[in-house]
């Protein structure tokens, strides 16, 4: 079993929708939760982080940690086509070693 | 430009040549990480470096790949005898301690490897 599954998609859907992107995980250590958008061709970069559980907003973007069901998430409103992109969670122990999802593919038609 | 820059961008060489790549992280950044993404996957974790001592490396890193990051600055990976399975994206990242425990990696560009 991989420490974290995530849905590859493609997942693909109308400008202005709201889309929700899903990780689950198996090791109860991971205290840290973050995720990265990365444009093809591109590497990396970080959108949000949160610590422990709850939910965190950053404008059209929300974060939402349930650690009793090792079950995380972002939410996308307003969806735009500049959001077409690969969506990454990444998960850290408070270690130096971020395991990342295998990222799921975000299509916005306009 | 101050974020994390890798060099070179690209690189196709035949199997069995040997590859360097170079990383240059951001300048007050003390950590260093090397991971490979391969399509369709997430970014795999290669090495770790915190300032120039090479903390971790991962079982995926056989001994055809070392990593150095002399005087804590900028890393370099060497990929010796290179095989077609080595075909990936090398990204490169780097972080600074934070408050509570954070980590925020900071990613380059990657150096795309085509083997022939």
């Amino acid at each position: 079993q991989k420490e974290v599954e995530q849905d590859p998609g493609p997942l693909s859907v109308p400008e202005g929708a709201i889309v929700s992107l899903n990780c689950t995980y198996s090791n109860s250590a991971f205290q840290y939760f973050m995720w990265y958008r990365q444009y093809s061709r591109k590497g990396p970069e970080l959108l949000m982080y949160t610590y422990s559980s709850g939910n965190k907003e950053d404008g059209r973007f929300t974060a939402q940690v349930d650690k009793s069901s090792k079950y995380i998430s972002l939410f996308i409103r307003d969806s735009q086509p500049s959001d077409s992109a690969t969506y990454l969670c990444a998960l850290y122990t408070g270690g130096f070693k971020t395991i990342f999802g295998a990222g799921t593919r975000l299509f916005v038609k306009a | 430009d101050t974020g994390v820059s890798q060099d070179p961008r690209h690189k196709i060489t035949k199997r069995g040549q040997n590859v360097t790549f170079r990383c240059d992280p951001i300048s007050e950044h003390n950590r260093l990480y090397w991971y490979r993404q391969t399509l369709g996957q997430g970014p795999e974790f290669l090495t770790y470096f915190q300032n120039e001592a090479q903390l971790e490396k991962s079982r995926l890193l056989s001994d055809r790949f070392s990593a150095e990051r002399p005087k804590g600055s900028f890393s370099t990976l060497e990929i010796q005898r290179t095989e077609q399975g080595d075909s990936a994206m090398y990204l490169c990242a780097s972080s600074s301690p934070g408050t509570g425990g954070t980590d925020t990696q900071y990613f380059g560009p990657g150096t795309r490897l085509t083997v022939l």
